[in-house]
């Protein structure tokens, strides 16, 4: 069953703004992913943020979790057109199984 | 994006059909998965082989029927599809169970 959802469904914003976006689960965790997927490709791997950790940055992109509200969320700073594309966020199911949610769809406009 | 290829990257069959979907993984991993991916629904986990052994079947009807004859190669054939397996079929590759990296996928088209 689904365990990630994300939170808002569909973002549109103009380039050089921030996006930010959300996910929730339900069970606790070690570790939750955010991927990113252009339109019919595969996921490309963002960032990994453990349990143990509150805050993560890598380039434009910062993640937080909070465990006790069971939520994380995605800033990408200063939007650019090829940050246009769906996001996903994955909790580890167990060893080896993910469970994505449904996404989020960011249109950067020019 | 070279990691982890797949062939084809579309493919349109009948529902009498039989064909494979094929996946490879440079990255010297051990770990192979293969994910659905319908419009507008959350990556549907299909299999998992670690080591080339089947350690996930989620449930998944024998009309699709994985292969892996090596640590590199992930095979899915089909047979008799119906018209709502129509979705994106994606191939992951990790070291261990660690992070997962992805093919492009291959469209699936069932008429």
């Amino acid at each position: 069953s689904q365990q990630g959802e994300e939170d808002p469904q569909a973002l549109s914003i103009q380039e050089g703004e921030n996006a930010t976006m959300n996910c929730s689960y339900k069970t606790s965790i070690n570790n939750l992913q955010w991927y990113r997927q252009n339109s019919g490709r595969g996921l490309v791997h963002l960032i990994l943020i453990r349990s143990n950790e509150r805050e993560k940055h890598s380039g434009r992109l910062r993640v937080t979790l909070d465990t006790s509200k069971k939520s994380s969320s995605l800033l990408i700073t200063a939007s650019r057109a090829a940050d246009t594309a769906s996001y996903f966020c994955a909790t580890d199911v167990n060893d080896y199984k993910l469970s994505f949610g449904a996404g989020t769809t960011v249109t950067v406009r020019a | 994006e070279t990691g982890v290829t797949q062939t084809p990257r579309h493919l349109v069959m009948g529902m009498t059909n039989k064909k494979s979907l094929k996946c490879e993984q440079h990255l010297g991993h051990n770990a192979m998965y293969w994910y659905k991916q319908s419009a507008k629904k959350p990556l549907e986990l299909m299999f998992v082989y670690s080591l080339e052994e089947r350690v996930e079947n989620n449930s998944v009807p024998s009309r699709f029927s994985p292969e892996c004859p090596n640590s590199s190669h992930l095979f899915l054939h089909l047979h008799t599809l119906q018209p709502e397996d129509s979705a994106l079929y994606l191939c992951a590759s990790s070291q261990e169970w660690g992070t997962q990296y992805f093919g492009p996928g291959t469209r699936l088209t069932v008429l």
